[in-house]
């Protein structure tokens, strides 16, 4: 089944602890993203990667880290979490190298809180 | 910068109506704009693209258009159900441009 994981799909931790949010595709997709969702604010884009170690900011990129080593991996890093960094994350991915013009297919989601 | 502009106000209508919810864009034209369909607690899925040389896109019961001179699209729904209640999110995306925007969303409620 063409999909897209994320783990964890929940995540509660604390202040400066780093962490990682792992997503995969196996669609073979060029494009990949990751976005945050907070009420009233929307989705918003932290980072992209049009293919294999090529990434690039998105909207909110401040406090994020990503890789892009293979091409079915991107996962999002939080060096030293922060409470105003909690959020439902999405991970998603497209086939082509922008997304412009092709679905966007999303993962399930992944809660984080800080505490 | 970009501004995209949702009816943040949730739409009720009943059903077998026509639900149509509003997408305004300003400060940049995309030359492509998608629809997606949100459920509470689940990623959105991705309904249609609209170009900006086309100005309406039809998939069964969806009907999206694409007023580049009022800057916005619109997204309809016909002989709507209780099925289609959710958040609906629009993208309007610039050419060569690789960063998605999205608006904050409407979320449709169908009454039975």
């Amino acid at each position: 089944e063409a999909q897209v994981t994320q783990n964890p799909r929940y995540l509660i931790t604390v202040t400066g602890k780093k962490l990682t949010v792992t997503c995969s595709q196996n669609m073979n997709h060029e494009y990949m993203s990751w976005y945050r969702q907070d009420p009233g604010l929307g989705l918003r884009q932290i980072y992209y990667s049009m293919n294999v170690e090529v990434t690039d900011k998105g909207d909110v990129p401040e406090g994020y880290k990503v890789s892009r080593k293979e091409k079915r991996n991107f996962p999002l890093i939080l060096e030293s979490p922060s409470p105003n960094q909690t959020s439902l994350y999405f991970c998603a991915s497209s086939s082509g190298t922008s997304g412009r013009t092709n679905e966007q297919f999303f993962g399930p989601g992944t809660r984080l809180t800080v505490l | 910068s970009q501004k995209i502009e949702q009816n943040s106000e949730a739409l009720n209508i009943q059903e077998g109506k026509t639900a149509t919810l509003t997408c305004n864009y300003t400060n940049y034209s995309p030359a492509y704009l998608q629809w997606y369909r949100q459920d509470p607690g689940r990623g959105p899925v991705f309904l249609l693209l609209i170009r900006e040389n086309e100005k309406e896109k039809r998939k069964e019961r969806l009907k999206v258009t694409f007023d580049t001179t009022l800057k916005q699209s619109l997204f309809h729904i016909t002989a709507s159900q209780p099925a289609d209640s959710a958040t609906y999110l629009c993208a309007p995306i610039r050419y060569n441009f690789n960063k998605f925007y999205f608006g904050s969303g409407t979320k449709l409620n169908v009454k039975p």
